[in-house]
């Protein structure tokens, strides 16, 4: 079974500044997917970046960009210029390969993000 | 357009009693998934449904969990005998097809507190 790993429950940051989340994940399958989610306060999960194994450059979107190493089966998101909207919980999860039929999301514990004004 | 939604928004139960869930996906939709999430944890796969089809139940924790969907839009997640373990919130997820290309959406949850 697959597992993702998210070893910092709690990390800060000022604002205008960076921070890096980390990710790691457990699977046997070559080609896959990964996603960043972001879920505020109000609970509603928003999809943040997404990035396909076989890619081999990093997604970005805006302020966001991830650090994926494949053969570390590592995931990180960076998040740029840290603005006090991005306070929430982040979650790393995976999704397994596109082979036809339904696939099921596999999260990480989270990472709750603090923004220092 | 409308995101999904999930009512109620809050549910306080006392122990043994039935609640039903309610998910509404974003129309046309034809996935749509229930995630269990406890307080400090990701969400957790219940069981997902193409069209009025349930596809995979492996994640209903107890044979007192049980989901429908009879029309393929609305699906409700119904939780009988509720015990304290059973306090969480429930996320419900839709996209447009199962497939991993397909992003899911999210609802807001429905926070269950059994008292």
């Amino acid at each position: 079974a697959q597992t993702v790993t998210q070893s910092q429950p709690e990390m800060s940051v000022q604002e205008a500044e960076t921070v890096t989340l980390s990710c790691t994940y457990d699977t046997s399958e070559s080609d896959y997917y990964l996603f960043w989610y972001k879920q505020p306060p109000s609970r509603q999960m928003i999809l943040v970046i997404r990035q396909e194994a076989y890619k081999q450059q990093n997604a970005t979107e805006n302020r966001f960009s991830v650090n994926f190493q494949k053969a570390a089966k590592s995931f990180s998101l960076k998040i740029s210029d840290s603005q006090l909207g991005d306070a929430a919980m982040y979650f790393c999860a995976y999704r397994p390969p596109p082979s036809g039929g339904y696939q099921k999301v596999t999260f990480g514990t989270g990472t709750k993000l603090q923004v220092i004004p | 357009g409308a995101g999904v939604s999930q009512s109620p928004r809050y549910k306080v139960a006392k122990r043994g009693q039935d609640v039903a869930l309610r998910c509404d996906p974003i129309s046309g939709h034809v996935s749509l998934f229930w995630y269990q999430q406890a307080l400090g944890q990701g969400p957790e796969f219940l069981t997902y449904f193409q069209n009025e089809a349930q596809l995979d139940k492996s994640g209903l924790p107890s044979d007192r969990f049980f989901a429908e969907r009879p029309e393929g839009s609305v699906s409700t997640l119904k939780i009988q005998r509720t015990q304290q373990e059973d306090s969480a919130v429930y996320l419900c997820a839709s996209s447009l097809s199962g497939l991993s290309s397909y992003e899911q959406y999210f609802g807001p949850g429905t926070r269950l507190t059994v008292t």
